[in-house]
């Protein structure tokens, strides 16, 4: 099984600020023959149901602000918020989409500083 | 513009089980994958499984396979899943969650249910 491990568990940062979370998956979600990381992002506010950020590591969902921004390739992921703004707090899960097990990191509390 | 919107919470008792609804409103209800995904209180969301109506085709994780049922009806778009053998365990949010894209391929879950809340407790 395929463990995802995110970093930190929660950070707080100014309004305006950038936030960064790292992802790092057990073994590798890039499928060669496509070459497309098979990584997600999400956002969960309290009470909502996750909502889909990112996904193929760096493409962003319809609809998403470009302040949300993902890198990394293999087993090592990064979700970016460039400019943190207060509708920004949230839990965010990366996860893959690689195995049948579709397995979510634990998630990473982002709150104001 | 799809919508999923899913039956209410449920209060069960150890031993039991419990069926939880998914209607599916919008075009091609047959031709996605839809997932049910649930939610611990303070944990991850964890997948365990998903049904592809056009072809009847169920996938379930493996911790899950002996005691989950995923079925569809396509004359009324609504997806079920029936959960055995409850635990206090087993007390979480489960949300149904279609794929983002049609067909069997590897993919996100882009809609979701608003989730329902399940209580195991004696």
């Amino acid at each position: 099984d395929i463990v995802m491990t995110q970093s930190p568990d929660s950070l707080a940062v100014s309004v305006g600020e950038r936030a960064t979370i790292n992802c790092r998956s057990s073994q590798s979600v890039l499928y060669s023959s496509n070459k497309k990381n098979y990584l997600a992002w999400y956002q969960q506010k309290p009470g909502q149901p996750p909502k889909l950020l990112i996904y193929w590591a760096s493409s962003r969902e319809s609809g998403v602000p470009d302040r949300f921004s993902g890198s990394g390739s293999g087993t090592d992921f990064t979700l970016t918020i460039s400019s943190l703004q207060a509708e920004d707090v949230a839990v965010y899960y990366c996860q893959e989409y690689y195995s049948p097990l579709r397995t979510f990191g634990q998630g990473t509390k982002v709150e104001i500083k | 513009q799809v919508q999923l919107a899913q039956s209410g919470a449920e209060v069960k008792k150890p031993g039991s089980s419990v069926k939880v609804s998914c209607k599916a409103s919008g075009e091609n209800f047959k031709t996605y994958t839809v997932n049910w995904v649930r939610q611990a209180p303070g944990q991850g969301p964890e997948w365990m499984g998903g049904i592809l109506p056009l072809f009847g085709t169920v996938n379930y994780a493996p911790r899950f396979r002996d005691r989950v049922t995923i079925s569809a009806d396509e004359f009324t778009t609504t997806v079920f899943m029936e959960l055995s053998s409850l635990a206090s365990e087993d007390t979480a949010v489960y949300y149904c969650a279609r794929d983002r894209g049609q067909g069997t391929s590897a993919l996100p879950m882009d809609v979701w249910g608003q989730g329902t809340t399940v209580s195991v407790s004696s």
